[in-house]
C-alpha cells in the first residue's frame, strides 16, 4: 500500500449514526482520491481533494456524504445518517503533485445494521 | 457504453497456461492507462501502466490500441499466486491528474 493510511480498517455502525473515515497519504503526497467499491462492483471515484480544496466531487452523493482534507491531519470522508446501501468497502488514493499513479490504503470496510 | 468494459471472467486456467483479458473504454480523449490487480478484500495495486508502443514486465505484456480504444493484458506461464482479480483502470482526465475509472474486472483463477 505505499504507506497510504486508512483508519478504521473495519467500522460498523446501525441505521441512522455518523461514520468517519480516515486516509493519511504517504509521505510527499498532497493529493487524496476516495474511491468507493460496492460488493462484487468495480471502484466508483467519489472525490478528489488537495490541501484545503476539493478539486472534483462529481462522484459524491448530494446528500449525507462530505468531504475534507484539512491542511494538518488525515483527510476525512464523514458519511451521516448512514444506511444499509451505505455498507462498502472505502478506499482512499494518494499521488504526489507530477504523477498520475495513485496509491491506495487498504481501505476501511464499512457494515451499516 | 460503459465508461470502461471488461471480459466478465471468470478465468479458470491451469499453472503454466497463457491468458489474456481484454477491455475497451468510451472516452477518446482519456490518455493513461493501466491494469491494476485486487487480491480478495485488499486494496487495488498497480500491476502496470499501458503505453501506446506496447510494454512488457517479466511475465505481463500490456498493448493499446487507441484508435479501437482497446486495452489488454497478457500473462504468460501463469502462477498459483497470479489468482486474483485485474482491474483495467482509464484517468478521467486524460491529464496527468484525475479520477481513474476502473472496470469491474477479470477474476482469474490459477488451478495447481
Amino acid at each position: 500500500n505505499a504507506g497510504v493510511m486508512q483508519n478504521p480498517r473495519h467500522l460498523v455502525r446501525r441505521r441512522g449514526q455518523e461514520a468517519r473515515l480516515r486516509c493519511s497519504p504517504m509521505k510527499g503526497h498532497s493529493h487524496v482520491y476516495w474511491y468507493r467499491q460496492l460488493p462484487e462492483e468495480g471502484l466508483k471515484f467519489m472525490v478528489y481533494l488537495q490541501k484545503e480544496n476539493i478539486i472534483d466531487e462529481s462522484g459524491m452523493p448530494k446528500e449525507r456524504f462530505s468531504a475534507e482534507f484539512p491542511k494538518e491531519g488525515p483527510s476525512i470522508l464523514r458519511i451521516q445518517q448512514v444506511v444499509r446501501g451505505d455498507s462498502a468497502a472505502y478506499f482512499c488514493a494518494t499521488t504526489a503533485a507530477s504523477t498520475d499513479t495513485q496509491y491506495f490504503g487498504p481501505g476501511t470496510r464499512l457494515t451499516v445494521l | 457504453r460503459k465508461e470502461v468494459e471488461q471480459d466478465p471472467g471468470p478465468f479458470n486456467v491451469p499453472e503454466g497456461a497463457t491468458v489474456a483479458f481484454n477491455c475497451t473504454y468510451s472516452n477518446s480523449a482519456s490518455q493513461s492507462f493501466f491494469w491494476y490487480r485486487q487480491d480478495c478484500r485488499k486494496e487495488p495495486k498497480l500491476l502496470m501502466s499501458v503505453y501506446s508502443s506496447g510494454n512488457e514486465d517479466g511475465r505481463f505484456t500490456a498493448q493499446l490500441n487507441r484508435a479501437s480504444q482497446y486495452i489488454s493484458l497478457l500473462i504468460r506461464d501463469s502462477k498459483l499466486s497470479d489468482s486474483a482479480t485485474y482491474l483495467c483502470v482509464v484517468n478521467k482526465l486524460g491529464g496527468s491528474q484525475g479520477n481513474l475509472i476502473f472496470g469491474k474486472g477479470t477474476k482469474l483463477s490459477v488451478k495447481p
